[in-house]
């Protein structure tokens, strides 16, 4: 697609209970990214891909939180027994990845904003 | 650890006034610098890129400047319009072998008409 895409937009869900959130990122973009943004605050990262495989998963809060991404497309970040602290926005971005003038530069989803009651 | 710092958090200005906003890094070895705007509600849109060799970047009448020894960059945008009212965020890239930026916690930018 022309953009990075996520889905849902928005989430209500209740404590305790597990969700999924999709990253659909820009065609041909190696790298992917998932960032959180509560309320009021900066960007705090989560995870990243290069291909299907994360080097780098430092960011995950809690063994509650996991993401996978195949076909060096699609991710989808999962976050079991829902807390009410995990109520934020949920980014995602890509980037090329290695190589050329502009790689690095990274692409933003619009985010999924997630409310646990 | 880098740590990213923009001041001031928030900024009002009328509508015509030029804007400068600033971004601060600790560790001067960085792989590039990115400017993004957040509209409330949204997600980042990426405004420039700034390569650990460049000084600036241009586009339209935003300029972002870059400079890596004394570990700050700025963010000019010229003429300014009601529809410049957004967060600005700076992101710093370490490395070329690392994806991870660094963001700072963004200036909020109000245009008054």
């Amino acid at each position: 697609g022309a953009g990075v895409s996520q889905s849902p937009s928005n989430k209500v869900t209740e404590k305790g209970k597990d969700v999924e959130l999709r990253c659909d990122p820009i065609s041909g973009h190696t790298a992917l990214y998932w960032y959180r943004q509560r309320l009021g605050q900066g960007l705090e990262f989560l995870i990243y891909f290069q291909g299907n495989s994360a080097p780098d998963k430092s960011g995950l809060p809690s063994d509650r939180f996991s993401a996978e991404r195949t076909g060096e497309s699609v991710s989808t970040l999962t976050i079991q027994r829902t807390q009410q602290e995990d109520s934020a926005v949920y980014l995602c971005a890509s980037s090329l990845g290695r190589g050329g003038a502009v790689a690095g530069e990274l692409f933003f989803g619009e985010g999924s904003r997630l409310t646990v009651l | 650890k880098q740590e990213v710092t923009q001041i001031p958090a928030a900024l009002s200005v009328p509508e015509g006034e030029n804007l400068v906003l600033n971004c601060s890094f600790t560790d001067s070895a960085i792989y590039n610098l990115q400017w993004f705007r957040q509209d409330p509600g949204k997600g980042l849109t990426s405004l420039l890129l700034i390569q650990s060799s460049q000084r600036e970047q241009t586009s339209g009448r935003l300029n972002a400047s870059l400079d890596k020894s004394s570990g700050r960059s700025t963010l000019y945008i010229a003429a300014s319009q009601p529809g410049d009212s957004a967060t600005y965020l700076c992101a710093v890239r370490p490395s070329s072998n690392d994806y991870k930026l660094s963001f700072g916690a963004g200036t909020t930018v109000t245009v008054r008409a």
